[in-house]
């Protein structure tokens, strides 16, 4: 059974288009999380949702919004993306205690964006 | 700033090798820190979590230690096999930013 789950696995599009990740966990957790790993594999986090609110909101562009319809889906909608949107996406998954992620964060395989 | 570092950047062993794997973080006030292992072209795979109260934490061949007050963890791998060939993060949970940081990872070749 898959824990974390990404739709779609690659994205190749255009400048300027708009495109959304599908994030899906079946472990019952709470909280979610997109994370960005650019080109030089550096992972950083951008959002983070407990029980569908959001909690982290990191310094990245308003034309990337998280959606979260219910605590086990964490989507991420992407406006008008940039060459430099270029990068692998993860969403994660753990249980909190709290808001503090005592516990293993469980992670997605990743959608590579390729923006031409 | 939380800052986490992690050396060698890259190491390449020949099977059968113990290894040891170096983190470190420039704030102290951690809740926990992670290793994770990524395999090219997938996602991350938790290995051992270690909160800040804990010295140590063992899976298997894996060993991974916390000095929080230095700033420091390793990752202990014993007996290398090629199949643990695969990039090893080190991320930590808390300090100022309330989040989870990561370095910026070894990169692990096992030569069978």
């Amino acid at each position: 059974d898959t824990a974390v789950s990404q739709t779609p696995k690659y994205l190749v599009t255009q400048m300027g288009n708009d495109k959304s990740i599908k994030c899906e966990q079946n472990l019952g957790h709470d909280t979610m999380y997109w994370y960005k790993q650019d080109s030089k594999k550096f992972l950083k986090i951008m959002f983070s949702y407990n029980n569908k609110e959001l909690i982290i909101n990191e310094t990245v562009p308003n034309r990337f919004s998280p959606k979260s319809p219910d605590k086990a889906h964490l989507n991420l909608h992407i406006n008008s993306l940039e060459l430099g949107d270029s990068a692998v996406y993860f969403c994660a998954s753990s249980q909190e205690r709290g808001l503090k992620p005592w516990n293993t964060q469980y992670f997605g395989p990743g959608t590579r964006l390729t923006v031409l | 700033k939380q800052e986490v570092t992690q050396i060698p950047a890259a190491l390449s062993v020949p099977e059968g090798e113990n290894l040891v794997l170096n983190c470190s973080f420039t704030d102290s006030a951690i809740y926990n820190l992670q290793w994770f292992r990524q395999d090219p072209g997938k996602g991350l795979t938790s290995l051992l979590l270690i909160q800040s109260s804990q010295r140590e934490q063992t899976s298997g061949r894996l060993n991974a230690s916390l000095d929080k007050s230095s700033g420091r963890s390793t990752l202990y791998i014993a007996a290398s096999q090629p199949g643990d060939s695969a990039t090893y993060l080190c991320a930590v949970y808390g300090g100022s930013q309330g989040n989870l940081i990561f370095g910026k990872g070894t990169k692990l070749s096992v030569k069978p």
